[in-house]
């Protein structure tokens, strides 16, 4: 499809295990966001990434938490030493076009359920 | 700091009724504004946005107007349908280079029943 694809959809996991959580965006979009969205809140900013480098970590919770996306395409973020407060929807988006107006395309999330 | 706030839901409506969902932010400067929807089994996606002050975002019959003397970003429709039963997520850009960096409130459930 043409869409943004997250993969796996649902992952449970036991605490201190490690995570990668996978996304690709819609061919051609530079820009790709992570964000986290918990149970009954919004989604909350993590890293964004322009073309290979991470333009943006500051909503990174620690240093369990690290995203990478080395050819400027496809992105992974890898979660360390998983906790159960780890335990939320993780969500992709990208963007193309002009940064201060452009529409963020999202993926349907991964869930991650650490136990 | 930046940060929204909308009404709490879920919001049940039946079939032709009138909408509004509430959002206030709280913001230094002069952020963009945008309410993204997520219908089920959907990621979330678009739905209107405005840029400054006055301005009025609209699309498939929903509008919301960027008010700076209330910080308010209402959305509204006069005749809502089945098929918007989905959730609704008020959000504002955390700069203004970078609309992509959003801070959102924490969604209203809204039900519409035939």
């Amino acid at each position: 499809g043409a869409g943004v694809s997250q993969t796996p959809s649902n992952k449970v996991t036991e605490k201190g295990k490690y995570v990668e959580l996978r996304c690709d965006p819609i061919s051609g979009h530079t820009a790709l966001y992570w964000y986290r969205q918990s149970l009954g809140q919004g989604p909350e900013f993590l890293i964004y990434f322009q073309g290979t480098g991470a333009a943006d970590d500051s909503g990174l919770p620690n240093d369990r938490f690290f995203a990478v996306r080395p050819e400027g395409s496809v992105s992974t973020l890898k979660i360390q030493r998983t906790e159960r407060g780890d335990s939320a929807v993780y969500l992709c988006a990208s963007s193309s076009g002009q940064l201060n107006t452009g529409e963020l395309f999202f993926g349907e999330g991964s869930r991650l359920t650490v136990l | 700091g930046n940060s929204v706030t909308q009404m709490e839901g879920p919001v049940t409506l039946s079939e032709e009724a009138f909408l509004t969902i509430n959002c206030t932010y709280t913001a230094t400067g002069y952020p963009s504004l945008f309410w993204y929807v997520q219908y089920p089994g959907e990621g979330l996606q678009l739905l209107l946005k405005a840029t400054k002050a006055d301005d009025k975002g609209s699309n498939k019959g929903f509008e919301a107007t960027y008010r700076k003397e209330t910080t308010s970003f209402h959305l509204e429709k006069g005749s809502v349908q089945v098929s918007d039963s989905a959730v609704y997520f008020c959000a504002l850009s955390r700069t203004s280079s970078n609309t992509g960096k959003l801070i959102f409130g924490q969604g209203t459930t809204l039900q519409v029943k035939p």
